[in-house]
């Protein structure tokens, strides 16, 4: 079983639209969340952490549910420049911040 | 200021030729990782690098891969003998201890 999985889509939503990303992971230890960015053949780029009493920045919003070891992200008001690969990754407690990443679930936000 | 550098963006081997991947990370970054980012596949840890500790080798997927990181800047990563399934993107990642990592554009390494 993999560490962080992802469904890898793709979704395909028009501009507008409100889209949610789900993300479970299998290590409880697991300590720090986050959610990544990846344009097509660009690196990954921090998008926002996920903290346990959920955050939001913009249309975004990050929510973490440790009992049921789950993060969501959610999209409001979809723009064209949203389409990307979006990347779930933890990290484990006790250490350094090895990531950990997800496959990704990739979005693609038409007209 | 300058981010991360890694060079060749792009690198085409034989198999069974040995690679040189470099990573020059931000300035005053004590903190560099290498990923490797298989086609369709997520990214997976290949090493881990602190100032002068000795590094975190768990990721290393076989003895033909070696990485160093001289005067706690620059690191190279070398995989000998190469094989088709090294065939990857590989990200160099650097960051200040427990802090947000960035990474590189990658090096594209295509073995033949």
């Amino acid at each position: 079983r993999k560490e962080v999985e992802q469904d890898p889509g793709p979704f395909n939503v028009p501009e507008g639209a409100t889209v949610a990303f789900n993300c479970t992971y299998s290590n409880s230890a697991s300590q720090s969340f986050f959610w990544y960015r990846q344009d097509c053949r660009k690196e990954p780029k921090l998008l926002m952490s996920v903290y346990s009493s959920g955050n939001e920045d913009g249309r975004f919003t990050a929510q973490l549910n440790r009992a049921s070891q789950y993060i969501s992200l959610l999209i409001r008001d979809s723009k064209l420049s949203d389409s990307a690969t979006y990347l779930c990754v933890v990290t484990l407690s006790g250490g350094y911040n090895k990531l950990i990443f997800g496959a990704g679930t990739r979005l693609a936000v038409h007209p | 200021g300058a981010g991360v550098s890694q060079s060749p963006s792009n690198k085409v081997t034989e198999k069974g030729k040995d690679v040189e991947l470099r990573c020059d990370p931000i300035s005053g970054h004590t903190a560099l990782y290498w990923y490797r980012q298989s086609l369709g596949q997520g990214l997976e840890f290949l090493i881990y690098f602190q100032g002068n500790s000795a590094p975190d080798k768990s990721g290393l997927p076989s003895d033909r891969f070696s990485a160093e990181r001289t005067g706690g800047s620059v690191s190279t990563l070398t995989i000998q003998r190469t094989q088709q399934e090294d065939s990857a993107v590989y990200l160099c990642a650097s960051s200040r201890v427990g802090e947000t990592q960035y990474f590189g554009p990658g090096t594209r390494l295509l073995v033949l």
